[in-house]
């Protein structure tokens, strides 16, 4: 079934430092969604773009989708130490419900 | 309502018992969605509501599985004869309506089978 892969697993970077995710899939979808989910909880919707949209930004965010590629990323600049968690990419295929999500990449920001 | 809700937080219980989680979507949410994540891995879909009816039940790993909404309230996700394998996160989502992209997801309920 449709599923994103997350790259890298695991990262780490220091204070400050931007952090860049990426997410691969396979087949077309209507729209690509990150969350972001801490201790292992709930998700937290991060942002959401659609099928024909390039890039988005909120806040420290950027988000670009390249479908040609059938690739996404996330940017967050400035990171902090509350941005430690993990970050999954979720996408929503044509005619499904629920979402399908990767296994996520862990970040860990070091003050 | 504040957010979604799910009970309990966490759940000990030995392998052959049977288990209810519960979730409270936010009021006026008419999708609810569970899903099951286990240790490290990422969320697998189970089971969405529209209403009370469950159009989508693919995701539901055995028959020992099964869910039931009230209305467009709340829902209990049901786990017969427990296995060590069903140990994992269940984490309920609810949604505006069928097809509305963001998803707000409860804290989840912790399940150890033993």
């Amino acid at each position: 079934s449709q599923q994103g892969e997350e790259d890298p697993q695991a990262l780490s970077i220091q204070e400050g430092e931007n952090a860049t995710m990426n997410c691969s899939y396979k087949t077309s979808i209507n729209n690509l969604q990150w969350y972001r989910q801490n201790s292992g909880r709930g998700l937290v919707h991060l942002i959401l773009i659609r099928s024909n949209e390039r890039e988005k930004h909120s806040g420290r965010l950027r988000v670009t989708l390249d479908t040609s590629k059938k690739s996404s990323s996330l940017l967050i600049t400035a990171s902090r130490a509350a941005d430690t968690a993990s970050y999954f990419c979720a996408l929503r295929g044509g005619g499904a419900d629920g979402l399908t999500f990767g296994k996520g990449t862990h970040l860990i920001i070091q003050p | 309502g504040a957010g979604v809700s799910q009970s309990p937080s966490n759940k000990v219980t030995e392998k052959g018992k049977d288990v209810e989680l519960r979730c409270d979507p936010i009021s006026g949410h008419t999708a609810l969605y569970w899903y099951r994540q286990r240790l490290g891995q990422g969320l697998e879909f189970l089971i969405y509501f529209q209403g009370n009816s469950a159009p989508d039940k693919s995701g539901l790993p055995s028959d020992r599985f099964s869910a039931e909404r009230t209305g467009e309230s709340v829902s209990t996700l049901t786990i017969q004869r427990t296995q060590q394998e069903d140990s994992a996160v269940y984490l309920c989502a609810s949604s505006r309506q069928r097809g509305q992209e963001t998803q707000y997801f409860g804290p989840g309920t912790r399940l150890l089978v033993l």
